[in-house]
This record gives C-alpha cells, sequence and structure tokens, in this order.
C-alpha cells in the first residue's frame, strides 16, 4: 500500500498567483480530507468529502480556496489568488469509513511558501 | 465550541526518563480519540480509543481513555531519542475530526 501521495512535496510562489495541490488517497478509502497546519492555529479541517462528495467545507478559509474530487483516486485543493497568510503545510488524509474504527492515514503534506 | 486541550504543550526530558503527556476535550457526539506522532512529516496513527478504562499498549507507549472526566493520557516509558517529535491527540465526532495543539517532545540523550 503506497499511502496517501501528495504532490507537490513543496511549493513556492508570489503572491497572487495560482496554487493547485493534489492528492491521491489510499485506495478503497471513502472520506478524503484536507487540513492546513501551522504554528499559530495547529492542524485545521479546511475540507473532507465522503465518496466524492463535498460533504462539509465549513473550514476553508475564503472564497479563494477551493477543493474538487472528480474521481475516488485524486483530489485537488486550489487557492486563487494566492497569500502570504496562505503559507502552511497542507496535508491530505483519507480513512476507510466512518465507524469510529478506521484512523486518519495522512500523506507527506505540501509545503507552501508564498512570498 | 467543540474543543481539544493538551498539555504540556512542549517537553524536555532525558533518555530513560517516563513522561505522561495529556488531552481533555469537549467534543458533542465524541466516537473516538486518537493519538497521533509527527516527527517531521505526516502524523503517524498510533492509538485509537473508544472505550473508558482499557489500555492500548505498544511497547513503551500506553494510552487510556476516561469518557467521565473527558480526558486520555499517554505514557511513553524509557524515552529515547528516537521519541522525540510532536504528539497530536484528535477526537472523533460525527462527521469530523478535531486535533489538539500537539504536546512537544525533546528528549535529550
Amino acid at each position: 500500500d503506497a499511502g496517501v501521495i501528495q504532490s507537490p512535496r513543496h511549493e513556492v510562489t508570489e503572491m497572487g498567483q495560482e496554487v493547485t495541490l493534489r492528492c491521491k488517497p489510499i485506495s478503497g478509502h471513502d472520506y478524503l480530507f484536507w487540513y492546513r497546519q501551522t504554528m499559530m492555529r495547529g492542524l485545521e479541517l479546511l475540507i473532507y468529502f465522503n465518496n466524492n462528495v463535498p460533504i462539509d467545507d465549513s473550514g476553508m478559509p475564503e472564497d479563494r480556496f477551493s477543493a474538487k474530487m472528480p474521481n475516488a483516486s485524486f483530489s485537488t485543493l486550489k487557492i486563487q489568488p494566492s497569500e502570504p497568510r496562505d503559507s502552511a503545510v497542507y496535508f491530505c488524509a483519507s480513512s476507510f469509513q466512518w465507524s469510529g474504527n478506521s484512523p486518519l492515514h495522512f500523506g507527506n503534506g505540501t509545503r507552501l511558501t508564498v512570498t | 465550541e467543540d474543543k481539544v486541550v493538551q498539555s504540556p504543550l512542549s517537553l524536555v526530558v532525558h533518555e530513560g526518563d517516563t513522561v505522561t503527556l495529556n488531552c481533555s476535550y469537549e467534543v458533542t457526539n465524541f466516537r473516538s480519540l486518537l493519538w497521533y506522532k509527527q516527527e517531521k512529516k505526516a502524523p503517524t496513527f498510533l492509538f485509537m480509543l473508544t472505550s473508558s478504562g482499557i489500555e492500548k499498549k505498544s511497547g513503551r507507549l500506553s494510552s487510556i481513555l476516561d469518557k467521565k472526566e473527558l480526558f486520555s493520557i499517554l505514557n511513553i516509558t524509557a524515552t529515547q531519542t528516537g521519541d522525540s517529535a510532536v504528539y497530536l491527540c484528535a477526537v472523533e465526532a460525527f462527521n469530523k475530526f478535531y486535533f489538539g495543539s500537539g504536546t512537544k517532545l525533546n528528549v535529550k540523550p
């Protein structure tokens, strides 16, 4: 099992540019989560999907953020336009089922720096 | 407001010491509590606890949940430098996982 795969590992961009982060969940997992981690705020849930459908996007900070899951093996998180305060590590995680018996499995994250 | 609070925020010990990390929570529709270890990359899963009073153990690590008092502890005995990491506590509620801010453990040789 390859685990949750995220790309790119690092992204450095200038303010105003569009940024797209990518995630491939573990095969067979039907929940996918996007988290953002900063020193100040810790891990924050941005959005999660169940069977490719967005269920709760209340954590998405602004309209500049959008996420899609076109199929069971791929999701994107897009920031347009990016701002310096978006600099953080963005984690994608997946889980098998919402049963209280399935932990989250995290990808290695994308470290985003917006200058 | 649902919240998960971890203490201490950071801890420095020497190899061989025993440490206890704390996690308290106020979360509606509690389903489980999870502990993760985060070194330089992704958090890695340690334990999932759903029942009070049942200790889960893995090597030198152990954890227990008290659903009446709404807290959990993570114990690490005979600490090693490889235990240095941020330990995250998360509570799973209906449809969401709530994370604490973590305890940063530094084990010195």
